[in-house]
């Protein structure tokens, strides 16, 4: 049973353009919803997260969309640059003591940023 | 320097011989994982630790063993390494509570079993 799914798999826009990855989860105790960035040969670092009781985050050029009755959340990369090619997971994690060291990944988004 | 360090980096081995991935972090965390990432799978998490001496399964958990006996150290155990075993595997670690669970990665162990 696949908890968060992302989408799309694969993304590919030109710069300057909007990246738009979308994600959806069933659980309703997550209460922490991360994005991830990883570049090739690297672990992945935290780019970005939102808790539920906000609907938006911007960080920069950043930004996380957060619809709770729907269950999903989305990235949006504004004016995309060629160094934001990378695969991005998006992640659910539940505060809940039984459960609160484990962490649901989506599949990931390879991004890639033309010039 | 923050961070956490894996090794080895890269491991080539055959069927069935026990080996161990080390993994330690110098942020004093609570909270340890291990996930590996296969493609199109993502990261699927292997085994968590909340604390020394806390550990539980995490989504994948079948033919890997950890242990957590200091709060640092968090390492990775496979008995009889299979080759749906091969896979990069990383090691990430996190503070508890409610300020937030940002986790920091390991540079990753490639593995490969023949």
């Amino acid at each position: 049973q696949q908890q968060v799914k992302q989408s799309p798999q694969s993304l590919i826009v030109q710069k300057g353009g909007i990246s738009i990855i979308n994600c959806a989860y069933e659980n309703t105790a997550f209460d922490y919803f991360p994005w991830y960035q990883q570049f090739p040969g690297k672990g992945p670092a935290l780019l970005i997260a939102i808790r539920p009781d906000v609907s938006e985050k911007k960080e920069g050029r950043f930004t996380i969309s957060f619809n709770k009755s729907a269950k999903q959340f989305s990235l949006h990369i504004m004016d995309s640059q060629p160094g934001d090619s990378a695969t991005y997971f998006c992640a659910a994690r539940s505060s809940f003591n039984t459960n609160a060291g484990k962490s649901t990944f989506g599949d990931g988004t390879t991004l890639t940023v033309k010039p | 320097e923050a961070q956490v360090t894996q090794n080895p980096r890269y491991l080539i081995t055959v069927t069935g011989k026990k080996l161990t991935v080390t993994c330690s972090q110098n942020m004093n965390h609570e909270y340890m994982s291990w996930y590996r990432q296969d493609p199109g799978l993502g990261l699927r998490q292997i085994y968590y630790s909340m604390n020394v001496e806390v550990t539980d399964k995490g989504d994948v958990p079948e033919g890997y063993k950890v242990s957590r006996k200091e709060k640092r150290n968090f390492p990775l155990i496979l008995e009889s390494p299979s080759p749906n075993q091969t896979s990069l595997y990383f090691c990430a670690s996190s503070f508890s509570g409610t300020g937030g669970y940002e986790q920091f990665f390991g540079p990753g162990t490639r593995l490969t079993v023949l």
